[in-house]
């Protein structure tokens, strides 16, 4: 069966220190790969999403990145952590070619407060 | 970014009682999907729908694939306890994006 693993599952971190969340998945092979955010009491935020190794969209401008070293690994991170970045993160994969009829299931989430 | 428009807001209800909730769009979907989030994990999917008019069970739960594709249902019945929660809906696009677009979810809340 599909695992999806985050970690840590808690960081606090200084203003302008940089960041970097892990995500893996385990038991699937060509995932899509998304990184949402979530603030207190809101919805999710669509971060950034890979169909594919190297392959990242960004849908919100703003001081984080993606990568995708591995077919089942993506990775965010941030150069220097601004007030803002404070939330909660989650990862998802879902398994489909055509972009249709997919299903979404989520990582445990990573909670990141900045100070 | 986008967003659907889920409602209610918030729910308190008695146990025992039923539950509906509601997303609408003026986009069309080709999925819908519902989830479950407690304090502090991840969501968890409840119920997947792929097509128009579905109607699909998961034990007490309910969600229904809206005839128009613009709009999906999710009914409890008989709550417990153990319902508390967020529930969130969330669509797929059927300009076959791989992105998925989120309610603003309905927070529940069940009084024993």
């Amino acid at each position: 069966s599909q695992t999806i693993h985050q970690w840590p599952a808690t960081l606090v971190q200084p203003v302008g220190s940089p960041l970097s969340l892990e995500c893996t998945v385990e038991g699937t092979s060509n995932p899509n790969l998304y990184w949402y955010r979530q603030a207190a009491g809101r919805g999710l935020q669509l971060l950034f999403y890979s169909v594919g190794i190297g392959q990242i969209s960004s849908e919100v401008p703003q001081n984080l990145s993606a990568s995708r070293p591995q077919d089942r690994q993506f990775i965010l991170s941030s150069k220097k952590l601004l007030l803002s970045d404070s939330g909660f993160y989650l990862c998802a994969w879902s398994v489909g070619a055509s972009g249709a009829g997919e299903t979404q299931y989520f990582g445990p989430g990573t909670r990141l407060l900045v100070l | 970014g986008q967003q659907l428009n889920q409602s209610p807001q918030s729910m308190f209800i008695q146990e025992g009682e039923d539950v509906s909730m509601n997303c609408t769009s003026s986009s069309i979907f080709n999925t819908w999907l519902w989830y479950k989030q407690e304090p502090g994990e991840g969501p968890v999917l409840l119920i997947a729908l792929y097509k128009a008019g579905e109607l699909t069970s998961n034990g007490r739960l309910t969600a229904q694939f809206g005839i128009t594709r613009k709009d999906s249902f999710l009914n409890i019945s008989a709550s417990i306890p153990s319902d508390v929660g967020i529930y969130f809906c969330a669509g797929q696009l059927a300009s076959g994006t791989y992105k998925y677009i989120f309610g603003t979810g309905t927070r529940l809340k069940v009084l024993a």
